[in-house]
């Protein structure tokens, strides 16, 4: 199975900055790699699929990049919504793996 | 307005079972494959199960396989997941998703239903 390993487990960034996180998979696996947000007791939200096709309706300061083994996944300026935790995502032989997530937290 | 919604989460003793139910609407349910996905309190996010559109394929993680089964009903816009022989590990926010047409990615979530596994 591959496994997904995400960095940093957490973040803290002043509103305006440029917050960077990775993903690193274990094998190869092109393009198929998402990334969604999560705020506290809510659901999930999908903002890039694909590894950067920004999902309709997201702001455009989210931006993922990578394909391979490697992918980033970047907020360009910080906003206090933006507040939340991270996923990637990415499937692979019939299953999908989620990475451990990072929080984003405000400085 | 696209919604999925889920229902039938509740408290249940180790060894018992359980049946989720997720009622979709504003959407052509039986063009969609659908999933649910689990989030233990405090933790990340686990992909449990999928369905095609027509039920012709069906996938689980290893973590469920053999004790959970999903399962749909296009003509009432309905997923399910029947969950038996549940454990401790098995506590969780379950949630359905809608898997993106063109995309292995879940475009739209359920607001999930809190299963607890306790004596």
């Amino acid at each position: 199975d591959i496994q997904m390993t995400q960095s940093p487990s957490s973040l803290s960034a002043s509103v305006g900055d440029r917050v960077t996180i990775t993903c690193q998979a274990s094998q190869d696996i092109s393009n198929y790699l998402n990334w969604y947000q999560q705020k506290p007791g809510k659901a999930p939200k999908l903002l890039i699929y694909d590894a950067s096709n920004l999902e309709t309706g997201v702001p455009s300061r989210f931006s993922g990049s990578g394909s391979g083994t490697d992918f980033t996944f970047t907020i360009s300026s910080l906003q206090p919504e933006d507040i939340a935790t991270y996923y990637c995502q990415q499937y692979d032989n019939l299953m999908y793996t989620f990475g451990q997530g990072t929080k984003l937290e405000i400085k | 307005e696209v919604q999925l919604v889920e229902s039938g989460g509740g408290l249940v003793k180790p060894g018992g079972s359980l049946r989720l139910s997720c009622a979709a609407s504003g959407f052509t349910f039986s063009s969609y494959s659908m999933n649910w996905v689990r989030q233990a309190p405090g933790k990340g996010l686990e992909w449990v199960s999928s369905i095609s559109s027509s039920s012709s394929y069906i996938y689980y993680a290893d973590s469920v396989k053999g004790r959970f089964t999903i399962s749909r009903d296009n003509a009432k816009n309905s997923l399910y997941l029947q969950m038996n022989s549940l454990r401790a590990e098995d506590t969780a926010v379950y949630y359905c998703a809608r898997e993106k047409v063109g995309a292995d990615a879940f475009d739209i979530w359920g607001q999930g239903t809190m299963v607890t596994v306790s004596s």
